[in-house]
């Protein structure tokens, strides 16, 4: 199985900051990754597919990169409504894989 | 306007079963891989099943294997979890959701199995 990890688990940041997430695979998974929001209580959300295509809707402050085994997922200017769990996802073999989730706090 | 609605969660005793389903509107549901995800309580998510658009490919995860099947009815727009088997560990919010072989881009509400005595 592939295993995916985020860093970092939690991450504290203010209304305007520049914040970056890593997610790794254990082995390669060319450009076969997503990224997902998810608030409190509620579905999470698609943002990113391909490591770095932005699902239409998504705000540009969004913004993903990566192939391999080493992605990232970019908010350019952290807005209030971002403040949620980010969580990436490979599709590149059975079974899916999540990453554990890294929680963006207010600061 | 794209709309996955489940249904069939509860509370359950080990040993038990649950049937979920999960009604799909807004879309071409036959032209879609369909899966399920779940999240136990603060917990992540975890992929659990998806299903190929005519059912002629299912894959699982290995902690369900032998206890969980997945299918579809796409006359009715509906996907099915028939649960088997249960236990404390699969207590979660399942969410049904788009994609499989692709990213899930559309996700229900999601509806919460517990399993407990």
């Amino acid at each position: 199985d592939i295993q995916m990890t985020q860093s970092p688990s939690t991450l504290s940041a203010s209304v305007g900051d520049r914040v970056t997430i890593t997610c790794r695979a254990s082995q390669s998974i060319s450009s076969w990754l997503a990224w997902y929001q998810q608030k409190p209580g509620k579905a999470p959300k698609l943002l990113i597919y391909k490591a770095s295509s932005l699902e239409s809707g998504v705000p540009s402050r969004f913004s993903g990169s990566g192939s391999g085994t080493e992605f990232t997922l970019t908010i350019s200017s952290l807005q209030p409504d971002d403040f949620a769990t980010y969580y990436c996802q490979q599709y590149n073999s059975f079974p899916r894989t999540f990453g554990q989730g890294t929680k963006v706090e207010i600061k | 306007e794209v709309q996955l609605v489940e249904s069939g969660g509860g509370l359950v005793q080990p040993g038990g079963s649950l049937r979920l389903s999960c009604a799909a509107s807004g879309f071409t549901f036959s032209s879609y891989w369909m899966s399920w995800v779940r999240q136990a309580p603060g917990k992540g998510l975890e992929w659990v099943a998806n299903i190929k658009q005519d059912g002629s490919e299912k894959y699982y995860v290995d902690s369900v294997k032998g206890r969980f099947t997945i299918s579809r009815d796409n006359a009715k727009n509906s996907l099915y979890l028939q649960m088997t088997c249960l236990r404390a560990e699969d207590t979660a919010v399942y969410y049904c959701a788009s994609g499989g072989n692709t990213p899930f881009d559309y996700w229900g509400q999601g509806t919460l199995v517990t399993v407990s005595s």
